[in-house]
């Protein structure tokens, strides 16, 4: 079955640059989608299509995808951008999760 | 507004089974395939399956195939989720949500979630 992965836990200063990859067997030839799930909350879309932005992501979230990872980007951290990021993408009809990454603003 | 509402919280014994809803508001149920997903506690999300509310096709992973059903009603705008011969390890959230058609299929929106405890 497919696999993706993820770093289990990123750390940031506020106001850097976040990198969370995802990697997978030729990854850059399928559209990824990433969520954001803070503490006790539902997933919230933030970018598909691997690059789009959802109207209300803000615009210092990012997405490329190429090769075998795609990576989400977070410009210029927020304190409330700390929370787990999951990356998906459908495989032969069935929807792959990567495990998560905790994103710490510290 | 678009939303999905789903059901209460339940507690079940081992063995037995549970049921969780999602109802749609805001947008129509039978143009939107519907999933679950569920999230463990301290763990990762886990899909389980979909549902095409239109036709009523399902699709399970291999995991929860022998022990879900996924099914609709189109009166009411709700999908239904029934897992069987619950096990400690079925402890956990459990979220509907909506795949919005092209665009990459992303699941646009998420239910509130519904806590399922099963324990003795």
């Amino acid at each position: 079955s497919y696999e993706l992965t993820q770093p289990p836990s990123v750390s940031v200063s506020p106001g850097l640059t976040a990198s969370i990859t995802c990697s997978g067997n030729k990854l850059g030839d399928k559209n990824v989608c990433w969520y954001q799930q803070r503490p006790g909350q539902s997933p919230v879309l933030v970018i598909y299509l691997s690059t789009k932005r959802p109207s209300g992501t803000p615009e210092r979230l990012s997405g490329s995808n190429s090769g075998n990872t795609a990576t989400l980007t977070i410009s210029g951290t927020q304190a409330m951008d700390e929370a787990d990021y999951y990356c998906q993408a459908w495989d032969s009809g069935t929807a792959v999760f990567g495990g998560g990454t905790r994103l710490t603003v510290l | 507004q678009v939303q999905l509402v789903q059901s209460g919280a339940e507690v079940k014994k081992p063995g037995a089974s549970v049921k969780v809803s999602c109802k749609a508001s805001g947008f129509t149920l039978t143009s939107y395939y519907i999933h679950w997903v569920r999230q463990a506690p301290g763990q990762g999300l886990e899909w389980m399956g979909g549902i095409n509310p239109s036709g009523g096709s399902t699709a399970y992973t291999q995991k929860f195939q022998a022990r879900v059903t996924l099914t609709r009603d189109t009166s009411t705008g709700t999908v239904d989720m029934k897992l069987s011969s619950l096990r400690s390890d079925d402890t956990a959230v459990y979220y509907c949500a909506r795949e919005n058609p092209g665009d990459g299929s992303p699941f646009d929106i998420w239910g509130q979630g519904t806590v399922v405890t099963v324990s003795s």
